[in-house]
């Protein structure tokens, strides 16, 4: 079972360049989450999707735009890179946002901004 | 706004017992989740609260206290492969996870 899958799972940028970091599950999960991880503070909430075609804004959106064209797949881009998003990506997707529904997390994505 | 509390670091002894703590003020509660991160790995799921009282589950036990706002995990047992970070998070009225910054355990021999 390969879960949830990130690509690349390290890159550098140069400020303003921009890129996308990919992610895909095979569990079927309905719901889909883009977080940033740094240093001394919790994860925080990009994007997420309840549902195939749905995405909305977490704590921290700005800079950043996301898609979910197919329900496996929840993509994240970034459009024109500063250092400030130089963080730790994870993509995570769970059955459904409510209850008990526990989060299945890729490996991280390592992303630097020169 | 919303907080999550948890010590940022804790050292314990192979073979003992550690008690993590987490202290959350949320608008709404639907449940309070562990999770277990190694250094550069992706964290993965320990254990879920959402009544008070204490929920065992092998060497480890989560406790919640609604009403204090407040939950530990327990550790038994300690093995150095439980060195790790613990993060507490906590399901707001809006069903979104409000995470805390995690405490580091270190495990000395």
């Amino acid at each position: 079972n390969a879960g949830v899958t990130q690509t690349p799972k390290f890159q550098v940028l140069k400020t303003g360049q921009s890129m996308t970091l990919q992610c895909a599950q095979d569990m079927n999960h309905n719901s889909m989450y883009w977080y940033r991880q740094d240093p001394g503070m919790g994860l925080r909430l990009i994007y997420y999707s309840a549902s195939e075609g749905t995405t909305d804004k977490g704590e921290v959106p700005d800079g950043y735009n996301v898609s979910r064209l197919k329900k496996q797949n929840f993509l994240l881009g970034l459009e024109s890179a500063a250092p400030s998003q130089t963080s730790v990506y994870f993509c995570a997707s769970s059955p459904k946002p409510s209850g008990a529904n526990v989060l299945t997390f890729g490996a991280g994505s390592r992303l630097t901004v020169l | 706004g919303q907080n999550i509390d948890q010590p940022t670091e804790m050292t314990a002894t192979e073979g003992a017992i550690v008690q993590i703590n987490c202290t959350y003020q949320t608008s709404g509660f639907n449940g309070l989740f562990w999770y277990q991160q190694h250094a550069g790995e992706a964290p993965t799921f320990l254990s879920y609260n959402v009544l008070d009282g204490l929920e065992e589950k092998g060497r480890f036990s989560s406790f919640l206290s609604r009403s204090k706002g407040y939950s530990y995990l327990l550790l038994k047992e300690l093995q150095m492969k439980d060195s790790a970070s613990y993060l507490c998070a906590v399901k707001d009225s809006n069903y979104q996870l409000i995470w805390g910054a995690g405490t580091k355990l270190i495990i000395k021999p």
